[in-house]
């Protein structure tokens, strides 16, 4: 597609529900980050793809969250059992690779009540 | 990690004034980016900008490696440039792949 395609766009979720968090990068870019942002603050790196593999996934706050990449393609970013300190907005980002040409969505803002 | 620092960490402007927007890092880096995230959330890289100078319209960046800061200017200011600028910096200082380490960036808010 055009751009990275993140849905959905807003999120309000019960305090120990399960969301899942999707990502459709640039055709055809093999790198894929997820970034969660809180609100004032700069994005922090949760996790990182090339093509299908999880190079990187340091950034996960907790055992809580998992991605996946299976296709090389469409990521999902999966919360279990969300808590309030969850809420921010989840972005993702695409690249063709050797560092150039980041492309972020527009994010997915997960409020937990 | 490597620290990133902005400052100032709010402006305000009325429309035509120039500003200038500061990045410091704490360590050696061989990529350096800035971001504008416009007030929808969405981030738009603006210069990849490693060493140098470059321009782009109303928007210039440098880079001094060397000194461990990049500087990005705005002429005449317009509503549009309203939001948050960010700079950026990778993780591995010896790779220009894989995490970035974001600064908490300049708030800047133009006044017609």
């Amino acid at each position: 597609g055009a751009g990275v395609s993140q849905s959905p766009r807003y999120k309000v979720a019960k305090r120990g529900q399960d969301v899942a968090l999707r990502c459709d990068p640039i055709s055809g870019h093999v790198s894929l980050f997820w970034y969660q942002q809180a609100l004032g603050q700069g994005p922090e790196f949760l996790t990182y793809f090339q093509n299908e593999a999880q190079l990187d996934k340091s950034g996960l706050p907790s055992d809580r969250f998992f991605a996946e990449r299976p296709e090389g393609s469409v990521s999902t970013l999966k919360i279990q059992r969300t808590q309030q300190e969850d809420s921010a907005v989840y972005l993702c980002a695409s690249s063709p690779g050797q560092g150039l040409g980041y492309t972020f969505g527009s994010g997915t803002r997960l409020t937990v009540v | 990690g490597i620290q990133v620092e902005q400052s100032p960490p709010d402006l305000i402007l009325q429309e035509g004034a120039n500003s200038t927007l500061r990045c410091n890092f704490s360590d050696s880096v061989n990529n350096l980016q800035w971001f504008h995230q416009n007030p929808w959330g969405q981030l738009i890289n603006l210069f990849y900008i490693p060493s140098g100078t470059k321009q782009n319209g109303r928007l210039s960046a440098t880079t001094v490696a060397t000194e461990r800061y990049s500087l990005l200017y705005i002429s005449s200011s317009q509503t549009t440039d309203s939001g948050v600028y960010f700079c950026a910096v990778p993780a591995d200082r010896g790779s220009t792949l894989g995490r970035l380490y974001f600064g908490r960036g300049t708030q800047l808010t133009v006044w017609p």
